[in-house]
């Protein structure tokens, strides 16, 4: 079975400083890796998506993630961040042998609060 | 962008009734509509998977009793949760898939409370 940790369930941080939140996951087969947003009442956006090829992923909104395959790790980082960017953030991994990348298994979530 | 409306955004209901919740794609034909729960401070969980014009499939400990999801056409799911009890509160929130890729489009969520 598939499991997703997000080390931090908040983050705060200061606008035009550089963040970092951090994802972990422990599968046993080859999995798709996600993180999403969620804006205040609103749905989850897909911030970016790792299938194959460059371990460097670039996002929407100036983030990007790096998948590191021996350290099952998936971080996720914006070299400087912006108020609108106060949200809360999901990784999430798609089990490939399950077929349908809806097939999510997601952290708990972090909330990135940026502060002026 | 595509977008998935969900409602209600919030019910509050007493205990032993049934709650209907709505998620439509707006902009596009859903083949797949995937159903997730997320209690307080746990993980979004998937729930269910839904295709057009046949059954849901459910996951472990999930009960197809309780909730029953319809997808009657390519642009509705819903997911009924029947006899309401406390322990059902929780965040509910749907996803569509689109096309052969299955980009996932979410809805904004519905916060159930069951008294």
């Amino acid at each position: 079975a598939q499991s997703v940790t997000q080390l931090d369930s908040q983050v705060p941080v200061f606008e035009e400083a550089p963040v970092e939140l951090r994802c972990n996951y422990s599968s046993s087969v080859s999995v798709y890796l996600f993180w999403y947003v969620q804006y205040p009442n609103q749905g989850l956006q897909l911030l970016l998506k790792y299938l194959s090829g460059s371990t460097l992923v670039k996002g929407i909104n100036g983030f990007e993630a790096e998948f590191n395959k021996s350290q099952t790790s998936f971080h996720l980082r914006k070299p400087s961040v912006h108020i609108s960017d106060t949200a809360e953030y999901f990784c999430a991994v798609s089990d490939l042998t399950r077929g349908s990348q809806g097939n999510l298994i997601f952290g708990k979530g972090t909330k990135l609060s940026v502060k002026p | 962008g595509a977008v998935v409306s969900q409602h209600p955004s919030r019910v509050i209901c007493k205990s032993g009734t049934s709650v209907k919740i709505e998620c439509r794609s707006l902009d596009f034909q859903a083949t797949t509509m995937f159903w997730y729960r997320q209690f307080p401070k746990q993980s979004l969980m998937l729930m269910a998977t839904s295709n057009e014009g046949s059954k849901a499939t459910y996951e472990q400990g999930v009960e197809k009793d309780k909730f029953l999801i319809n997808h009657a056409s390519l642009t509705l799911s819903t997911l009924t949760v029947t006899s309401a009890h406390p322990e059902d509160s929780s965040f509910y929130i749907c996803s569509a898939g689109q096309g052969a890729g299955e980009k996932l489009f979410f809805g904004s969520g519905t916060q159930l409370s069951v008294l």
